[in-house]
């Protein structure tokens, strides 16, 4: 059984800070990690993808993998009130767009203004 | 573009009723998937497809369930007969492996079903 195991939260975090969102996963047969965003009564967004193990930037967004510990995670630098919202990681065995995500069940995170 | 459209985007029925949700994907997109999400399992795979053969239909909770792509624009999810536990949001998610951002799956609105 694929398991995706996220903190279901919430987060709070003030307006301005890091906030710090984190996920384990449980087939090492993974290779792609995404995280996607989902405002309540919305569809999740893919906001980050990553492959390899590091850190990989985007904007205010760094997605960092670690295989070995099965461990993948998201940060949001200055983050702002519009930042509020489940964020939700996935894992897939080959590239996303050709298969199926595994997902958690999200963390919600809150940004106090 | 309009995106990936679901129809309806809200149903409620009684237990033991037919239920057909819709699914027409971003044009151009050759995989289709269909996730179910509820707060007490989250966001699951229920089915995909790839130029309209389903590839993995292993997320399909019960024969009651099933679903079909008859051509490249129009999919359905069909319950038969549906359940108090069919209750959940159905998203119809669509990809393409041609485009720049390969891996992204686009999802649709969703369609909130409620069975009595």
């Amino acid at each position: 059984q694929k398991e995706v195991e996220q903190n279901s939260g919430p987060l709070s975090v003030p307006e301005g800070a890091i906030a710090s969102l984190n996920c384990t996963y449980s087939d090492r047969g993974s290779q792609s990690f995404f995280w996607y965003r989902q405002y309540s009564g919305k569809s999740p967004e893919l906001i980050m993808f990553i492959y390899s193990n590091g850190d990989k930037e985007d904007g205010r967004f760094t997605a960092q993998l670690n295989k070995a510990s099965q461990y993948v995670s998201l940060l949001i630098r200055d983050s702002q009130p519009s930042d509020s919202a489940t964020y939700l990681c996935a894992v897939s065995p080959g590239g996303g767009g050709a298969d199926g995500l595994t997902f958690g069940k999200g963390t919600h995170l809150i940004i106090q203004p | 573009d309009a995106g990936v459209i679901q129809s309806p985007r809200h149903e409620v029925t009684e237990m033991g009723q037919e239920v057909t949700l819709r699914c027409k994907p971003i044009s151009g997109h050759d995989y289709l998937f269909w996730y179910r999400q509820t707060m007490m399992r989250g966001l699951e795979l229920l089915i995909y497809f790839n130029n309209n053969v389903p590839i993995d239909d292993s997320g399909m909770p019960e024969d009651r369930f099933s679903a079909k792509m008859p051509n490249a624009s129009f999919s359905t999810l069909k319950i038969q007969p549906s359940e108090p536990r069919d209750s959940a949001v159905y998203f119809c998610a669509s990809s393409s492996p041609l485009e720049v951002r390969t891996d992204t799956q686009y999802f649709g609105p969703g369609t909130r079903l409620t069975v009595l």
